[in-house]
């Protein structure tokens, strides 16, 4: 069964603390792994887009990198503007048609403070 | 450009009650998405619109009537909703359900079912 997990389920930092959040995966055909960071009530908003192992993207203080079991989302030195729910999802094959179904993991709750 | 519109941003509405949720973008995308999502969950898709040809429907009950009148337009219909339905409704777009499937959702509608 295809299975998109988050860890941790929520991370408090100081500001300027360094850390990671983890997406692991188990699927049977990845297409690409989207990062998307939501504030409370809010859309979600699309961060990255990575497709295959190796690959690594940035943004800011944002570094997202992709294995073949796993994604990071790196985060330097932290701003509490930073906080916010951070999910990853997946883009699976489907008997060789793409058709943009989504599947998203539970999410990480980052918390940074001043 | 990356918006997308949804109106209302909140909507209150009785069991017996019929409304229209409506979502606009006008970045070229020919794929257009309705995700639901409850409080501290990730979002849930409901239907994916392919060239304003409905292409994925997973099993979300007749309550929920969706409707692309043209590439730019998507539009959620509600009727004898349950108080279960009440959630946040995402809607969203992409460049297609291929590869290219990077998804900008908009901010929102935020149904409460009394």
């Amino acid at each position: 069964e295809d299975q998109v997990t988050q860890s941790p389920e929520a991370l408090r930092l100081q500001e300027g603390e360094s850390s990671s959040l983890n997406c692991s995966y188990t699927v049977s055909g990845l297409r690409g792994l989207f990062w998307y960071r939501q504030d409370p009530g809010k859309g979600p908003e699309f961060l990255f887009t990575l497709y295959s192992a190796g690959e690594e993207k940035e943004k800011e203080r944002l570094k997202a990198t992709l294995t073949k079991k796993e994604s990071f989302l790196h985060i330097t030195a932290p701003k509490p503007e930073d906080s916010a729910t951070y999910l990853c999802a997946v883009l699976l094959r489907a008997g060789g048609t793409s058709y943009g179904k989504l599947t998203f993991g539970q999410g990480t709750i980052l918390t940074v403070h001043p | 450009d990356t918006e997308v519109t949804q109106t209302p941003k909140h909507l209150v509405m009785g069991m017996t009650n019929k409304k229209s949720l409506k979502c606009e973008q006008h970045m070229g995308h020919r794929a257009m998405y309705w995700y639901k999502q409850k409080a501290k969950k990730p979002p849930e898709l409901m239907f994916v619109y392919s060239y304003e040809k409905l292409s994925i429907n997973e099993s979300v009950p007749s309550r929920f009537s969706p409707e692309c009148p043209n590439s730019s337009l998507l539009n959620l219909h509600l009727h004898a909703l349950q108080p279960e339905d009440s959630a946040l409704y995402l809607c969203a777009s992409s460049h297609s359900t291929g590869r290219d499937t990077e998804a900008f959702f908009g901010q929102g509608t935020r149904l409460t079912v009394v």
